[in-house]
C-alpha cells in the first residue's frame, strides 16, 4: 500500500471548518482514499472515502486533486466532538476484505 | 445492530499466562480483522479473515500469537504465553463485503496489560 504523510497536529476553532490535508504522492490508480478517526480510547471509525471524485456524506467532504496525490478531509462545522486522531489511508481492495494500514495521523484539537 | 462485541474489555494477567481475546463481528460481515494499538507502533493489522478463513497473518507477531474463527459469528485472539511486551489495546474489526463493503466497523477494544 502506498504510503501517506498527513501534519501530525491541528488546531481548530469550535463552528469553523476543519481541513485536514494529505499526501499520498506514489498512490496507484486503483488505490482509494479513506479516513478514519479515532476518539480518544475508543476504536476507529469510517469517515469517508473516494477513489478520484469528491465526495460528501453527512459527516465530511473528501476534496481528492486531480492528479491524487493528495486529498483533503473538510469538516464543514467542527464540533469539540470531533476532536480526535483523524487518519487518511490509501488501500486496494483484496481477496474480500481491504486491508488498511494506519499511519500516526494528525490529532486536530477543536476549541471554543 | 449492537456492533462489533469484544470481551472482556479489560484484561490484566501475569506474564506467562494464557489469555484469550473474544470478538462477535456484526452480523452479516464476511471479513473480520484484528488490531493491536500500542504508544510506540501505533494502530497494526495482525491478522484478518474473509469467510471465516485467515487471508493474511502476515502481521502477527510471534507463534505466541493465534486467531481462528470457528464460524461467521465468533472469533479469538489467544497469546500463549503472554509477555509484559503484549501489553496494548487489541481491537477487532468487521466488514461487509457485499455492496460498496468499504467500510470497516470496529469494537471498542481489548485493554491486555501484562505484568
Amino acid at each position: 500500500d502506498a504510503k501517506t504523510t498527513q501534519p501530525p497536529s491541528m488546531d481548530c476553532a469550535e463552528g469553523r471548518a476543519a481541513n485536514l490535508p494529505c499526501n499520498h504522492s506514489t498512490i496507484s490508480g486503483n488505490e482509494y482514499v479513506y479516513w478514519y478517526r479515532q476518539i480518544h480510547s475508543q476504536g476507529p471509525q469510517y469517515i469517508i472515502h473516494g477513489l478520484k471524485n469528491n465526495e460528501t456524506n453527512e459527516m465530511a467532504s473528501l476534496i481528492i486533486t486531480e492528479d491524487r496525490k493528495s486529498s483533503t478531509l473538510i469538516l464543514p462545522h467542527a464540533t469539540l466532538r470531533d476532536t480526535a486522531v483523524y487518519y487518511c489511508i490509501v488501500s486496494v481492495l483484496t481477496g474480500g476484505g481491504n486491508k488498511l494500514t494506519f499511519g500516526t495521523g494528525t490529532q486536530l484539537k477543536v476549541e471554543l | 445492530d449492537a456492533g462489533v462485541i469484544q470481551s472482556p474489555r479489560h484484561e490484566v494477567t501475569e506474564m506467562g499466562q494464557e489469555v484469550t481475546l473474544r470478538c462477535k463481528p456484526i452480523s452479516g460481515h464476511n471479513s473480520l480483522f484484528w488490531y493491536r494499538q500500542t504508544m510506540m507502533r501505533g494502530l497494526e493489522l495482525l491478522i484478518y479473515f474473509n469467510n471465516n478463513v485467515p487471508i493474511d497473518d502476515s502481521g502477527m507477531p510471534e507463534d505466541r500469537f493465534s486467531a481462528k474463527m470457528p464460524n461467521a459469528s465468533f472469533s479469538t485472539l489467544k497469546i500463549q504465553p503472554s509477555e509484559p511486551r503484549d501489553s496494548a489495546v487489541y481491537f477487532c474489526a468487521s466488514k461487509s463485503n457485499s455492496g460498496r463493503g468499504d467500510t470497516q466497523y470496529f469494537g471498542p477494544g481489548t485493554r491486555l496489560t501484562v505484568l
